[in-house]
């Protein structure tokens, strides 16, 4: 089982520019959840995707997007990019239908604005 | 916010139990607690979480007092592999949302 994983590792953007990151969840998982942590701050809620469709979100602008495709992979879109969208990102799978389960996070992506 | 109040860091002796405690006073009846951590630059790891009762497994205890408003993870012998910073985390066991706070920084000395 690969578990949870993501691409890519790291990612250098310039400021105003798109950046699409990927994640694959860990198998028999079908929720994914994003996350940003920026340095030297614990990882911050982005959104979740069920069922292809956003069923929570956190307090982020809608330059924040994503989507989940059939076989539950997830991709985060951030558009215009700012200096300070610069952190890691991190991608969480769960199985949402069972109760008492826990998330699984992937190594996440760097993203570095310039 | 978080939920949960952890202190800012610890230092533990390599081979000796790390307690490592959490205050959650405005937990609900159907909020779980969540134990992570967090091994500098990679993703979070999963650690144990508990409800009501006591849990173990291969990493880790967790004990949750009766009143459920706080709880404290023993990892049983550290070693050098566990400094790291570990999150406490309050919240509904289907939701996925976990809503993380600043962590204890727990430094494994020799």
């Amino acid at each position: 089982d690969a578990g949870v994983t993501q691409s890519p590792t790291h990612l250098i953007k310039t400021r105003g520019q798109q950046v699409t990151l990927r994640c694959s969840p860990k198998s028999g998982h079908d929720t994914v959840s994003w996350y940003q942590q920026a340095l030297g701050q614990g990882p911050q809620f982005i959104f979740q995707y069920y069922e292809e469709e956003e069923r929570q979100r956190g307090n982020f602008p809608d330059r924040f997007s994503g989507h989940q495709f059939p076989n539950y992979s997830s991709e985060l879109n951030v558009n215009a990019l700012l200096l300070g969208d610069s952190a890691l990102y991190l991608c969480a799978s769960s199985l949402r239908a069972g109760m008492n389960t826990e998330a699984f996070f992937g190594q996440g992506t760097r993203l570095t604005v310039v | 916010d978080a939920k949960t109040t952890q202190p800012t860091s610890m230092d533990c002796a390599e081979g000796r139990a790390a307690n490592l405690p959490c205050n959650h006073s405005t937990i609900s009846g159907n909020e779980y607690v969540y134990w992570y951590r967090q091994i500098h630059s990679q993703g979070p790891q999963y650690i144990i979480h508990g409800l009501k009762n006591n849990e173990t497994n291969e990493m880790a205890s967790l004990i949750i007092t009766e009143d459920r408003k706080s709880s404290t993870l023993i990892l049983p012998h550290a070693t050098l592999r566990d400094t790291a910073v570990y999150y406490c985390i309050v919240g509904s066991s289907n939701t996925g949302k976990l809503i993380f706070g600043q962590g204890t920084t727990l430094q494994v000395k020799p």
